[in-house]
């Protein structure tokens, strides 16, 4: 089974502090993903990774940056977090051009106060 | 832009109902449509996924079918359990598995 791995299932950080979501598969895939899911919002594409330190901006990037120095881990980066940034993270994989399942992380619930 | 929409936005069945959940979307340029499950404060499990060029897909009690020229799935789940509630979300790959959601359907069958 393919396995995406969110080191961090809950986070409290304080406002202005760095905070790094990580995240593992096991699959081999080329896509990786971040997105954020919000009451009222759904869930938002934040960042995509198509290959090894290629990445593409989504619906809300802003305050984010991603970083994928191998094909297996892709990392969420707040560079300054923000009470706007409390949110549920989703970190999802996939194989190929398009027409493949995507696999999704538990997710990571972060708190910004 | 893409704009995925779902209805009803909660439903309530009793244990052993058939039931359909509908997904609708403003584009038809998609590569393919994901129905997923989402158990409360977990991550999405994907159900079933239908190809632009497919009608439907089914997995066991689910069928999820597709017409990509008026822009519209249903999700059918045939006699429904109570270990079908959760939230039901459709999304729409535009390309490279970016994923646009609805805002889902939570579903709850009591006994």
């Amino acid at each position: 089974d393919v396995k995406v791995t969110q080191s961090s299932r809950y986070l409290v950080k304080r406002t202005g502090e760095k905070v790094f979501l990580e995240c593992v598969q096991d699959m081999d895939h080329e896509n990786m993903f971040w997105y954020r899911q919000d009451p009222g919002l759904g869930l938002r594409l934040i960042y995509f990774s198509y290959d090894v330190k290629m990445k593409e901006k989504g619906d809300i990037p802003e305050g984010y940056s991603v970083s994928r120095e191998k094909k297996e881990r892709f990392s969420l980066i707040l560079e300054s977090a923000s009470t706007n940034q409390t949110s549920m993270y989703l970190c999802a994989s996939s194989f190929g051009y398009s027409g493949n399942t995507i696999y999704f992380g538990e997710g990571s619930w972060l708190t910004v106060v | 832009k893409q704009e995925v929409t779902q209805i009803p936005a909660a439903l309530s069945v009793p244990e052993g109902e058939n039931l359909v959940l509908n997904c609708s979307f403003t584009d038809s340029a998609i590569y393919n449509l994901q129905w997923f499950r989402q158990d409360p404060g977990k991550g999405l499990t994907s159900l079933l996924l239908i190809q632009s060029s497919q009608r439907e897909q089914t997995s066991g009690r689910l069928n999820a079918s597709l017409d990509k020229s008026s822009g519209r799935s249903t999700l059918y789940i045939a006699a429904s359990q109570p270990g079908d509630s959760a939230t039901y979300l459709c999304a729409v790959d535009t390309s490279y598995g970016k994923l646009t959601f609805g805002q889902g359907t939570i579903l709850t069958v009591h006994p």
